[in-house]
């Protein structure tokens, strides 16, 4: 069976700090890998989409930037976070329908 | 382009009453899937449905529905006999096919009261 896995779970990081969060899925091989950001009490906003290794597609503009360098792997990244990076980070796979991560949350301080 | 929406931001219902989430969509496109997706307090997304639109047959799972009407461009979740597990945030989503990027509405939260 297919799983993702999504870390850390939580994190605490001060403005014009780097960020990386790292999302592995495991059971499938070639899915569609996405970064969605749910801010507090909001819905979800896609980040990033990745059909293939290299590939990467960029919703809205940004501080965040992703890669994927393995077929299973997604990166996402900052080099220096903002107040407004905020929020719960989930990483999603898919062929059909989409499975997701359990999701990191980063406070920006 | 898209647009999945869930006018209900909030629901409140007593323990074992019927509750039915509202999602209404919008697209050009004639070949098209919509879901169905509840958030628990623990914040992981759990897929409930999958629908295509060319199968607007009703479904039922256990104390869950979903209504499928084109006409109205409706995909309606009805959860019967509600329990207090029920309570999540529930989203509604759309897209094109397989490998497509899901269009998410703004999430309904449903609080069951004991």
């Amino acid at each position: 069976s297919q799983t993702i896995h999504q870390w850390p779970a939580t994190l605490v990081q001060p403005v014009g700090s780097p960020l990386s969060l790292e999302c592995t899925v495991e059971g499938t091989s070639n899915p569609n890998l996405y970064w969605y950001r749910q801010a507090a009490g909001r819905g979800l906003q896609l980040l990033f989409y990745s059909v293939g290794i290299g590939q990467i597609s960029s919703e809205v503009p940004q501080n965040l930037s992703a890669s994927r360098p393995q077929d299973r792997q997604f990166i996402l990244s900052s080099k220096k976070l903002l107040l407004s990076d905020s929020g719960f980070y989930l990483c999603a796979w898919s062929k059909t329908e989409a499975f997701f991560g359990q999701g990191t949350r980063l406070t920006v301080v | 382009a898209q647009k999945v929406t869930q006018a209900q931001t909030e629901i409140s219902v007593v323990e074992k009453e019927d509750v039915t989430l509202d999602c209404v969509y919008e697209t050009r496109d004639t070949t098209y899937y919509l879901f169905w997706y509840k958030q628990p307090p623990s914040g992981e997304l759990v897929f409930l449905i999958r629908r295509n639109s060319f199968d607007e047959q009703n479904e039922i799972s256990g104390r869950y529905s979903w209504n499928f009407q084109k006409s109205t461009s409706s995909f309606n979740f009805t959860i019967t006999a509600s329990q207090v597990v029920d309570s999540a945030v529930y989203f509604c989503a759309l897209n094109l096919g397989g490998n497509e990027k899901l269009t998410f509405g703004t999430g309904t939260r449903l609080t069951i009261i004991p």
